[in-house]
């Protein structure tokens, strides 16, 4: 059974960039057939996507959010990465980290706990 | 706003059954399938249906998922207390996935 967990600060200042990761175990970041992507909760509020990255590290990032955005895959570690740049309190909220499988037609198989990230100076 | 439209509440007493409604387009729900996530309290979501009308293993048969055209819908029968959640439908649009904004289902 695979295991995903979010890493990264809680707090970050406004203008600055939002660096998180998510560890796998229990299975490979380079299995076929699953994309690795992040989706966040912002307090009291619905589910967003963020963007997913492919086993041969090809990401596609939700428009809304691309400008700032890169995720980057870590196959020597079985990571994978966010970086969200120029944050303001709208990006406050909860990030879950996910392993989603492939296709316009997949699902989101697999959730990490989620890691609460507040933006505050 | 959300891409998909779900009903922010719905409610049954134990044993009754509930239908949460997910309204979406041709760009989504019309040409893909549905996921539906159950999200407990203070936890990450989980996935409930796959596949429009699939069920993962350890999912009971009480939840079943179906679409028509471009809406979908999640069915719980047989309600039960530790169903109280929130539940969200997804499908892939265009360039990204949507989320419907949620159903919160109150067991009374």
């Amino acid at each position: 059974q695979v295991q995903l967990q979010e890493s990264g600060p809680g707090l970050v200042k406004p203008s600055q960039t939002l660096s998180l990761t998510c560890t796998v175990s229990g299975g490979s970041i380079t299995s076929h057939n699953y994309f690795w992507g992040w989706i966040r909760q912002p307090p009291g509020k619905g589910l967003e996507w963020i963007g997913r990255i492919s086993t041969s590290g090809s990401p596609r990032y939700n428009p809304s959010l691309g400008s700032r955005l890169t995720i980057s895959l870590d196959t020597s570690n079985n990571q994978f990465s966010l970086e969200l740049r120029s944050v303001t309190a709208a990006d406050s909220a909860m990030y879950y980290c996910a392993r989603t499988i492939v296709g316009v037609s997949g699902w989101f198989e697999s959730w990490g706990q989620g890691t609460l990230v507040t933006v505050s100076s | 706003q959300s891409v998909l439209t779900q009903p922010p509440s719905a409610s049954g007493t134990p044993g009754q059954r509930v239908t949460i409604s997910c309204s979406g387009s041709s760009s989504n729900i019309g040409s893909n399938a549905v996921s539906w996530y159950q999200q407990l309290p203070g936890t990450a979501p989980k996935l409930l249906i796959y596949s429009t009308n699939e069920r993962p293993s350890g999912v009971p048969d009480r939840f079943s998922g179906s679409k028509s055209a471009t809406s979908a819908s999640l069915d719980i029968s047989g309600l039960q207390s530790e169903d109280e959640a929130d539940y969200y439908c997804a499908a892939w649009d265009d360039s990204r996935w949507v989320f419907g904004g949620g159903t919160k289902l109150t067991v009374l």
